[in-house]
């Protein structure tokens, strides 16, 4: 069985920095795509990051530089390493895991909610 | 960007009904890259639909999608109880990785 549990998420000031985890089980997260995807309070969704098998990345305009999507092959872990953390960074992040050879979510974490706020 | 607009906005039905959901593109997914979610209040979205038409494991048979170009839809046949949720489409033909629709409110009337 897939699942995805997603972990470190948090209050944190603006210009701040947090790392989200993502532990996953019942298959590997080196051989699909991930991704991270967002919704900030009462809105719609938002993708992140994306990293594919091959270990190439995509980032929404909105983190470009400021956030950064890794993995953990022997922790079978995905992360996404965020910094000057803004105000409309605030938001449920959900771990996904994307079709392989597509973009759409097949399964999806049960989020974590991130604050930024002084 | 391609650019998704769901309508309506708000949906209120009985169950029982049926409901016909909308989701328009601003430019033609000529490959029917398109996905409909269902998102509970405090849920995670759940996928039901991607290609379009083609339903994922487990869900049931009165979800259906259509649709091809520029415009899709999501049709629930019977609603039941449990279906009363905010539906997202979301098009992963320009990727990456795609841009999600702003959702649609379906509610109980």
């Amino acid at each position: 069985e897939v699942q995805l549990v997603e972990s470190g998420g948090g209050l944190v000031q603006p210009g701040g920095s947090l790392r989200l985890s993502c532990a996953a089980s019942g298959f590997t997260v080196s051989s699909n795509y991930m991704s991270w995807v967002r919704q900030a309070p009462g809105k719609g969704l938002e993708w992140v990051s994306v990293i594919y098998n091959g270990g190439n990345t995509y980032y929404a305009d909105s983190v470009k530089g400021r956030f950064t999507i890794s993995r953990d092959n022997s922790k079978n872990t995905l992360y996404l390493q965020m910094s000057s953390l803004r105000a409309e960074d605030t938001a449920v992040y959900y771990c996904a895991r994307v079709m392989f050879g597509f973009n759409f979510v097949e399964y999806w974490g049960q989020g974590t909610l991130v604050t930024v706020s002084s | 960007e391609i650019v998704l607009t769901q309508s309506p906005g708000t949906l209120s039905l009985s169950p029982g009904l049926r409901a016909t959901l909308s989701c328009r593109a601003s430019q033609s997914l000529y490959s029917n890259y398109l996905a409909w979610y269902q998102q509970k209040p405090g849920q995670a979205p759940r996928l039901l639909i991607y290609g379009a038409s083609s339903r994922a494991t487990g869900i049931p048979d009165r979800f259906s999608g259509s649709g091809s170009g520029t415009d899709f839809t999501l049709t629930i046949s019977r609603l039941e109880p449990e279906d009363f949720a905010v539906y997202y489409c979301q098009q992963y033909d320009n990727s990456p990785p795609g841009t999600f629709g702003q959702g649609t409110k379906l509610e109980i009337k």
